[in-house]
């Protein structure tokens, strides 16, 4: 079965120094992984996602996550934090099968100081 | 506006009241699913839909929960004789030909007094 552990419920940066939101995964197949935001009173978004293609994937907003098979981690970074990206950050891998449903972690919720 | 839409956007009624949700997908989608997602978690996935058939439904959606999708095009979930234990936020969410690139509607927050 498909499952993530998001390792960090709660994260607080500085605005203008990097983040770092760690994700691991469990996968008996090889995964699709996605990272979505959720910012407040707003629908979630798609950030990046991650499909057996190039293992450092480029997002939207300046994220970056990277693949890593061998430490079956995605974690999600960003060089600089902007008081924008304070929100709610899910890694998810999608099920097995034609349904695709999405399977989520608990999320981590990013604090950005100024 | 071609995203996903999602009517009412709150909802509070009494225990044991029926309640309905509607969700519009991207008009040329042809996957749908609903999750559930409470205060503090991830989303839950409870069912979906490919077309106007219902092909999974999660053992969390009770014989109190039914969802349709009956052209194929908008859905409804319906929740009878509610419980507190149901208020969460509902979120639809639909696919095209990237089954796994969902797009997200904003929800139905559900409270059940």
């Amino acid at each position: 079965a498909q499952s993530v552990t998001q390792l960090d419920s709660h994260v607080s940066v500085s605005e203008g120094t990097p983040v770092l939101l760690r994700c691991n995964y469990s996968s008996s197949y090889s995964p699709s992984l996605f990272w979505y935001v959720q910012h407040p009173n707003k629908g979630l978004q798609l950030l990046l996602k991650y499909t057996s293609a190039a293992t450092l994937v480029k997002g939207i907003n300046g994220f970056e996550a990277e693949f890593k098979k061998s430490e079956t981690s995605f974690h999600l970074t960003k060089p600089s934090a902007h008081m924008s990206d304070a929100a709610e950050y899910f890694c998810v891998v999608s099920g097995a099968g034609n349904n695709r449903k999405l399977i989520w972690g608990l999320g981590t919720s990013l604090a950005v100081n100024p | 506006d071609t995203g996903v839409s999602q009517d009412p956007r709150h909802k509070i009624t009494k225990r044991g009241q029926n309640v309905t949700f509607r969700c519009d997908p991207i008009s040329e989608h042809n996957r749908l699913y609903w999750y559930r997602q409470t205060l503090g978690q991830g989303p839950e996935f409870l069912t979906y839909f490919q077309n106007e058939a219902q092909l999974e439904k999660s053992r969390l959606l009770s014989d109190r929960f039914s969802a349709e999708r009956p052209k194929g095009s908008f859905s409804t979930l319906e929740i009878q004789r509610t419980e507190q234990g149901d208020s969460a936020m509902y979120l639809c969410a639909s696919t095209g030909q990237i089954p796994y690139e969902q797009y997200f509607g904003p929800g139905t927050r559900l409270t059940v007094t």
